[in-house]
């Protein structure tokens, strides 16, 4: 399994700023995920995040809104931009298992409300 | 596109209760199903997946590919198996993992 941590855990923001969520493992991996959990909602893959190539954004989210980096196989940011309060959320990170479609491991979350 | 769904939000049953969570899937291709389980204050963490064909925690999952079905059932509930269920679907390519809603189980003493 991989350890992942999250930072911030959570924040409270001013609309029209952006935050930046860091997502940190302890083991190198080759795909990263980034989802979305809005109040009372399921899980919602914003884009999955390969080390060294673009983002690959799911339907309905842009990489000028939800930008994300990769900049080696244990770290990864995703950028929610021009924040308003519908982007209240809680935002996790994922790693895919190693050898194993589809089982993941979930970084605690980032609690974000937009006032 | 794919699609799952959980009928049930709340599921609430008695401890020693057998408890049965729905998940129904919609996908053109040859997907594998998974259920996430995350307990109150934890972090969202696999339970089982279905090619496993394994038992955790007393819970089986079997896979209806005629029914488009994967639902979790329990024989005996426990109370710490309170918590957030979610069944989720895997693609044929990639890892991409499409979720339910949810249901929460509570168990009650």
């Amino acid at each position: 399994s991989a350890v992942i941590s999250q930072k911030p855990s959570r924040d409270i923001c001013q609309r029209g700023t952006s935050l930046t969520i860091q997502c940190q493992v302890d083991s190198q991996v080759t795909m990263m995920f980034w989802y979305r959990q809005q109040p009372g909602q399921s899980l919602t893959l914003i884009a999955t995040a390969n080390q060294g190539s673009e983002a690959t954004y799911e339907s309905g989210f842009v990489i000028d809104k939800f930008p994300i980096s990769r900049p080696n196989l244990t770290f990864s940011t995703l950028t929610v931009s021009n924040m308003s309060p519908e982007d209240s959320s809680i935002y996790l990170c994922s790693v895919d298992g190693r050898g194993s479609r589809g089982t993941q491991y979930f970084g605690p979350g980032t609690r974000l409300l937009v006032l | 596109a794919q699609r799952v769904t959980q009928p049930e939000k709340l599921l609430s049953v008695f401890k020693g209760a057998p408890v049965e969570l729905k998940c129904n899937y919609s996908y053109s291709g040859s997907p594998e199903l998974f259920w996430y389980v995350q307990y109150s204050r934890q972090r969202l963490q696999l339970l089982l997946r279905h090619i496993s064909r394994e038992s955790i925690k007393g819970f089986t999952a079997d896979l209806n590919k005629g029914e488009t079905s994967f639902h979790l059932k329990k024989p005996f509930a426990q109370e710490e198996d309170s918590a957030m269920y979610y069944c989720a679907l895997s693609e044929a390519a990639g890892n991409k993992l499409t979720f339910g809603g949810g249901t929460r189980v509570l168990v009650k003493p």
